[in-house]
């Protein structure tokens, strides 16, 4: 089977740095991806790595260490409208993404 | 907007009632895929097609059925409905079968009273 674990909650301030931690146990992995969920709302894509290393991608940055089955989404200069959930996610066997349970960012002025 | 469009945005029934929901992707795209967000959870997948044929399956309960028709827009079938069905229902599209950039519609709200 998969799954995924994230914190249930972060909290940051204005301006400051935050990362996200998502570890993963899947059989057959293909990459893992972030997603941005405002409110209820549509969830957006945020980025996705297939091989180790950071992706940046203007404020936002994604990891991956596949051997530790382990990433972690950057969020930098934080802003008030960051203020959202974020998921992991992974492709693993039969190509299914599928999303952990997604960590609450709350960001105070 | 994500170019996903789902109706209706809200659905209020009752127990043992059957719902439709529909999806239609965006242009160009063939997968469609049904996720269910209940309370503070996380996606739920539920079902993926890729040009009308059914591609992979999640959880989903032997109530709940889906299609994806030949002009690619997807219908998620709920019957005898439970208070327990209550949640958001996403439909996302992406261009290929095995893509990793879904793109979300905005969902619909069911509310099982």
């Amino acid at each position: 089977g998969q799954s995924l674990e994230q914190p249930s909650e972060v909290t940051a301030v204005e301006g400051a740095i935050v990362q996200i931690n998502c570890t993963y146990q899947t059989s057959g992995f293909y990459g893992l991806s972030w997603y941005q969920q405002h409110d209820g709302g549509a969830p957006t894509f945020l980025s996705y790595n297939a091989l180790d290393g950071l992706e940046e991608t203007g404020r936002f940055s994604s990891f991956l260490s596949r051997s530790d089955s382990y990433g972690y989404l950057l969020l930098q200069e934080l802003q008030m409208k960051d203020s959202a959930s974020y998921f992991c996610a992974v492709k693993g066997q039969g190509g299914k993404l599928i999303f952990g349970q997604g960590t609450e960012l709350s960001v105070k002025p | 907007d994500s170019g996903v469009t789902q109706t209706p945005k809200h659905l209020i029934t009752a127990t043992g009632q059957r719902v439709t929901l529909r999806c239609s992707p965006r242009s160009g795209d063939l997968s469609v895929y049904w996720y269910q967000q209940s309370l503070d959870q996380g996606l739920q997948f539920l079902i993926q097609y890729y040009n009308g044929e059914e591609r992979a399956k999640g959880n989903i309960l032997e109530r709940f059925s889906a299609q994806q028709f030949p002009d690619l827009h997807s219908e998620l079938n709920l019957s005898s409905l439970e208070l327990g069905d209550s949640a958001l229902y996403f439909c996302a599209s992406s261009g290929g079968d095995r893509d990793e950039k879904l793109f979300f519609g905005s969902g619909t709200q069911l509310s099982v009273l």
